[in-house]
């Protein structure tokens, strides 16, 4: 059973618009989260990243949020832009093992010019 | 600076063939993993190597060998391939003890028939 699930396979936005990508988790024991960003026939590239100190990280044009106790998190980029588009993996781990992550199966985002 | 490399890209097995995927990195980096990317299943951990001379399994371990030649590089082995191993296959590396981004190469698709 996957402890980490992305419920949207993909989603549309108009350039300049806001995207919303959504990741929840089962495990209540995870408290380090990543999203990575991948382009068709390359690796994961990493994004951003939160603790569960935190609530809210921001980089740039990406903002990931936390919500501990919805066990869900979420990746807001403002403004979209066509180079955006991509498959977006959350990925999740307990804190004392970095050397496992758990996925999504991945968003699939489309920025429309 | 290659970063992540794999080898080969494609590769099409017979069922029961061997085979040997290679990685390297020239990052200097401690930790290795391999995961394999299934449609709608998102990327999950074979094996890793969290330092040289050590390797543990991951999620989906079953039907796998790995060997950590050393600093650089690590290696996936099938010793006998099945249908069910058809996927494409991801190297990474991290830097180790609290940085948690991991760097991706670019995969291996492979086809088992």
């Amino acid at each position: 059973d996957q402890q980490v699930k992305q419920n949207s396979p993909s989603l549309s936005v108009q350039e300049g618009r806001i995207s919303i990508l959504n990741c929840d988790y089962t495990n209540s024991m995870f408290d380090y989260f990543l999203w990575y960003k991948k382009y068709p026939a390359e690796g994961p590239t990493f994004l951003i990243s939160i603790s569960s100190i935190k609530d809210k990280n921001e980089d740039g044009r990406f903002t990931v949020f936390l919500n501990k106790s919805a066990k869900h998190l979420s990746l807001h980029i403002v403004p979209s832009q066509p180079g955006d588009s991509a498959v977006y993996f959350c990925a999740a781990s307990d804190g004392n093992n970095f050397n496992k992550f758990y996925f999504g199966s991945g968003t699939k985002l489309n920025v429309k010019p | 600076n290659a970063g992540v490399t794999q080898t080969p890209k494609f590769q099409v097995l017979k069922t029961g063939q061997s085979m040997t995927l290679q990685c390297a990195q020239d990052m200097n980096h401690n930790s290795m993993y391999w995961y394999r990317q299934d449609p709608g299943m998102g990327l999950r951990l074979i094996y890793y190597s969290a330092s040289e001379g050590t390797t543990d399994k991951g999620e989906v371990p079953n039907g796998y060998n790995v060997s950590r030649l050393n600093k650089r590089e690590f290696s996936l082995r099938l010793e006998s391939a099945a249908p069910s191993q058809t996927s494409v296959y991801f190297c990474a590396s991290r830097e180790g003890s609290l940085l948690v981004e991991q760097f991706f190469g670019p995969g291996t698709r492979l086809t088992v028939l």
